[in-house]
């Protein structure tokens, strides 16, 4: 069965450098989200991504946050200047666009900010 | 804007019983899906079963079954014959016409041997 992909599984920076989280969606799905749980809480929305561009953003989404898709399989999440709150649980979702489609996560990547 | 409620932190249940988990949600559209998700140790989140809100019909997944009360906005989630592989948190979600899934608080499962 397809699946949603997410390297690497844990990621430890310094504060200030910048991080790149990889995600590889299901092959013929179309939208794609990263989400974002700091330890504890709840899964909260960063961004969704369609034909090349963001579709919406929420307000942790600030410009430190870029999203890419570099190639035809990959969709990247970029932090520019890491914070210690920035420490968190980053998740990638796809799903096909049909409607409102079933969201299937990946195993997540584990951030953490020194 | 849509908010989705988790009152229960945390349920127990005894292997092989029954249990329910709640969620409301709180929304002014008529069009919309709800979700549960389970989020084992591991973190990943997994999908457990999902309704569409034009369907009265209660959607089942083997052990898993919903209780869709619409004109209450509930969508309770009843876990029969428990397993051990069950016990995680387990997250009820929204999805309205902005396509993102707007996520409760979560529940942890414990289950009882």
């Amino acid at each position: 069965e397809p699946e949603v992909t997410q390297t690497p599984s844990h990621q430890v920076t310094q504060m200030g450098q910048e991080v790149i989280l990889r995600c590889v969606p299901i092959s013929n799905h179309l939208y794609f989200y990263w989400y974002r749980q700091i330890l504890g809480q709840k899964v909260e929305f960063l961004v969704s991504f369609y034909n090349n561009e963001i579709s919406e953003k929420s307000e942790i989404f600030d410009d430190q946050f870029s999203v890419e898709r570099p190639d035809g399989s990959n969709f990247t999440l970029k932090i520019r200047s890491t914070k210690l709150e920035d420490s968190a649980m980053y998740f990638c979702a796809s799903t096909t666009g049909q409607g409102r489609d079933t969201q299937y996560f990946g195993p997540g990547t584990r951030l953490t900010v020194l | 804007a849509q908010t989705v409620t988790q009152s229960q932190p945390e349920m127990s249940v005894q292997e092989a019983e029954t249990v329910t988990l709640s969620c409301t949600y709180d929304t002014s559209e008529s069009d919309y899906y709800l979700f549960w998700y389970k989020q084992p140790p591991s973190r990943q989140m997994i999908l457990v079963i999902r309704q569409e809100a034009y369907k009265q019909q209660n959607a089942t997944e083997n052990r898993f079954s919903v209780n869709f009360q619409k004109a209450a906005k509930s969508f309770s989630l009843k876990i029969s014959d428990s397993q051990l592989g069950d016990a995680a948190m387990y997250f009820c979600a929204y999805l309205g016409s902005s396509y993102k899934l707007i996520f409760g608080s979560g529940t942890r499962l414990l289950v009882r041997p």
